[in-house]
């Protein structure tokens, strides 16, 4: 069974970093891309960020520089590094595994608010 | 960047009922657009894929239509397990984008 299990969410002050953290179970996890998908309170879903079985990274505009995606496959894990946070990037964040098109296994997500 | 428009935004449907749900991208997106359901407290669940394809474990009563700029996901007879909010997403380029949403309420 497909799990991801992420991590590391939390309050934090505008100007802030936190590290996200995402397990994956019950698949190859080095053979597939991951992502982070994230949805603002009562929000739809905006892509954030995505990296490929090969480590090609893509970032979405709103986070550009400031976000770093990484990957550790023999942890099978998923990392999501956020620097200069503000407010607009509370949310819950979510890990999703996606073969490069959809968004096929999805996290139970984690919540980051970004406040003083 | 594909904007992606659902419409409507909120509706209202007696179980057993049918429901119609529209998307619309900005530019044509060919086949590769996805929907998602999600409840209350739940991450998004992958419905349908390439348009029309349903996703493992996905029920006959759910289906997609539609190619270029225009979408319809389809809920033949709604059960209760199916009152969420549905998103469409396109995969024809980066960035991968959402529809705001579409909630289906019990009328």
């Amino acid at each position: 069974e497909v799990q991801l299990v992420e991590s590391g969410g939390g309050l934090v002050k505008p100007g802030g970093s936190l590290r996200l953290s995402c397990a994956a179970s019950g698949f190859i996890f080095s053979g597939f891309s991951v992502n982070w998908v994230r949805q603002a309170p009562g929000k739809g879903l905006e892509w954030v960020s995505s990296i490929s079985s090969i480590s090609y990274i893509l970032y979405a505009d709103s986070v550009k520089g400031r976000f770093t995606i990484s990957r550790d496959n023999a942890k099978n894990s998923l990392y999501l590094q956020m620097n200069s946070l503000r407010a607009e990037d509370t949310a819950v964040y979510y890990c999703a595994r996606g073969p490069g098109t959809t968004f096929d296994y999805w996290g139970q997500g984690t919540l980051v608010t970004v406040s003083s | 960047e594909i904007v992606m428009t659902q419409s409507p935004a909120t509706l209202s449907v007696s179980p057993g009922e049918r429901a119609t749900l529209s998307c619309r991208a900005s530019q044509s997106v060919s086949s590769n657009l996805a929907w998602y359901q999600q409840k209350p407290g739940q991450a998004p669940r992958l419905l349908v894929y390439g348009a029309s394809s349903r996703a493992t474990g996905i029920g006959a009563r759910f289906s997609g239509s539609g190619s270029g700029t225009d979408f319809t996901l389809i809920i033949s007879s709604l059960q209760s397990e199916d009152f969420a909010v549905y998103y469409c997403q396109q995969y024809n380029d980066w960035p991968r984008t959402f529809g705001q949403g579409t909630k289906v309420e019990i009328k």
